[in-house]
């Protein structure tokens, strides 16, 4: 039982470059979420997806787009990253509408 | 949106003490507030969490207290230890979303 999973650890892209972050989640909840993490200003939402089926904006979604691809499996992806996509990036899940636990993040570098 | 402040942004004491560490929140609708510790190069982890119909909550060392009337919820750390040391999120959380404080860096001074 590993709670959530994030692939990869650790990436650096040129700027212009995709990318797609992996999440999985084996605790059969509902809610997954994607935060990143920059210093000094803590943890913001940039997509969240309450069931399987929906995904919503957070509060940051510009230049990333999400997949709920099934209910383990939430994935984010950058479409055209930029220097300012630099940071660390948490999946999260949850069951029902507020406990959220951590998955161990992937620490992104965009030059 | 929910806009959550946290204070103080950095924090040192002396082991054997107390930490108190102090947000305030926006939104009246927001009913679950959370707390998590991040160790450096971890991810951020529940310590304890509070619900709106309840004022106060203990767990061993660690205490909540919420004010929903003044929008605000404390979050005090007894017997400080060396492991106390980490940094400390706020989030308040309404509808699925938890919107997050800046963080509080704790240290413990042995």
């Amino acid at each position: 039982n590993a709670g959530v999973t994030q692939t990869p650890k650790f990436q650096v892209l040129k700027t212009g470059q995709s990318m797609t972050l992996q999440c999985a989640q084996d605790m059969n909840h509902n809610s997954m979420y994607w935060y990143r993490q920059d210093p000094g200003m803590g943890l913001r939402l940039i997509y969240y997806s309450a069931s399987e089926g929906t995904t919503d904006k957070g509060e940051v979604p510009n230049g990333y787009n999400v997949s709920r691809l099934n209910k383990r499996e939430f994935s984010l992806r950058l479409e055209s990253a930029a220097p300012s996509q630099t940071s660390v990036y948490f999946c999260a899940e949850g069951q029902g509408t507020d406990t959220q636990y951590f998955g161990p993040g992937t620490r992104l570098t965009v030059l | 949106g929910e806009n959550v402040e946290q204070h103080p942004s950095t924090l040192s004491v002396q082991e054997g003490d107390s930490a108190v560490i102090k947000c305030t929140y926006s939104d009246s609708a927001s009913n679950y507030f959370p707390w998590y510790k991040q160790e450096l190069g971890k991810r951020p982890q529940l310590i304890i969490d509070i619900r709106s119909n309840v004022g106060e909550k203990k767990d061993q060392r660690i205490a909540v207290t919420l004010n929903k009337t003044a929008k605000h919820f404390s979050l005090h750390i007894t017997e400080t230890q060396p492991e106390d040391s980490a940094v400390y999120f706020c989030a308040a959380s309404n509808d699925y979303k938890l919107s997050f404080g800046a963080g509080t860096t704790v240290t413990v001074r042995a």
